[in-house]
């Protein structure tokens, strides 16, 4: 596609209950981050995906959450038994894996825990 | 621990020139980059700096002194439409490409 691409744009789920978080990465990047952004906050990172393995994973701030990547393109991130400490902008990004100096972002995913 | 620094706000009068400065401690340096963020909308690259020296990019230009861990963007020509926040973010490892971001300046224009 032309851009990141990520759905739901905004999601409001009940405390307790899972959400998966999609991102659609710019044709032909082989790397995939995610990160997360609170309100009036930075981006803090998530996880990288080069291909379809995740060399960092070190981002993930509980075993609740886990992503995966199939076919070196689409990658899900899933958040279970969801805490309102989880409610954020879940930001996706994208580069072509060699030489990389920019990264490019989606949209994001508001998720609202109530 | 990995820390970056930069101010939290910053306010200026359409047509000057600001200065967003970044300190930053990391146990690597791969080099220093710059976001715009808009309310609302996706991060976007502004520049990148490796080596010491200043890059310039139109109205922007981005600064970086590995030896005092610091860097500045340099916004000219200040319009009204760059009012938005700006991040800068350092690449700490080589086998690590994700960055770890500033919180992030948010600069106002004010007519």
């Amino acid at each position: 596609g032309a851009g990141v691409s990520q759905s739901p744009s905004n999601k409001v789920t009940e405390k307790g209950k899972d959400v998966e978080l999609r991102c659609d990465p710019i044709s032909g990047h082989t790397a995939l981050y995610w990160y997360r952004q609170s309100l009036g906050q930075g981006l803090e990172f998530l996880i990288y995906f080069q291909g379809n393995s995740a060399p960092d994973k070190s981002g993930l701030p509980s075993d609740r959450f886990s992503a995966e990547r199939t076919g070196g393109s689409v990658s899900t991130l899933t958040i279970q038994r969801t805490q309102q400490e989880d409610s954020a902008v879940y930001l996706c990004a994208s580069s072509p894996g060699v030489g990389d100096t920019e990264a490019f972002f989606g949209q994001g995913t508001r998720l609202t825990v109530v | 621990g990995q820390s970056l620094e930069q101010p939290s706000e910053v306010t200026a009068v359409e047509g000057a020139i600001v200065q967003i400065n970044c300190t930053y401690q990391t146990s690597g340096f791969y080099g220093l980059s710059w976001y715009q963020q808009h309310d609302g909308g996706a991060p976007t690259f502004l520049s990148y700096n490796a080596l010491d020296g200043l890059e310039e990019t139109g109205r922007f230009s981005s600064f970086l002194s590995r030896s005092d861990s610091y860097g500045y963007l340099l916004l000219q020509e200040l319009q009204m439409k760059d009012s938005a926040s700006y991040f800068c973010a350092v690449r700490d490892h080589a086998g690590r490409r994700a960055l770890t971001f500033g919180s992030g300046t948010r600069l106002q224009v004010q007519p």
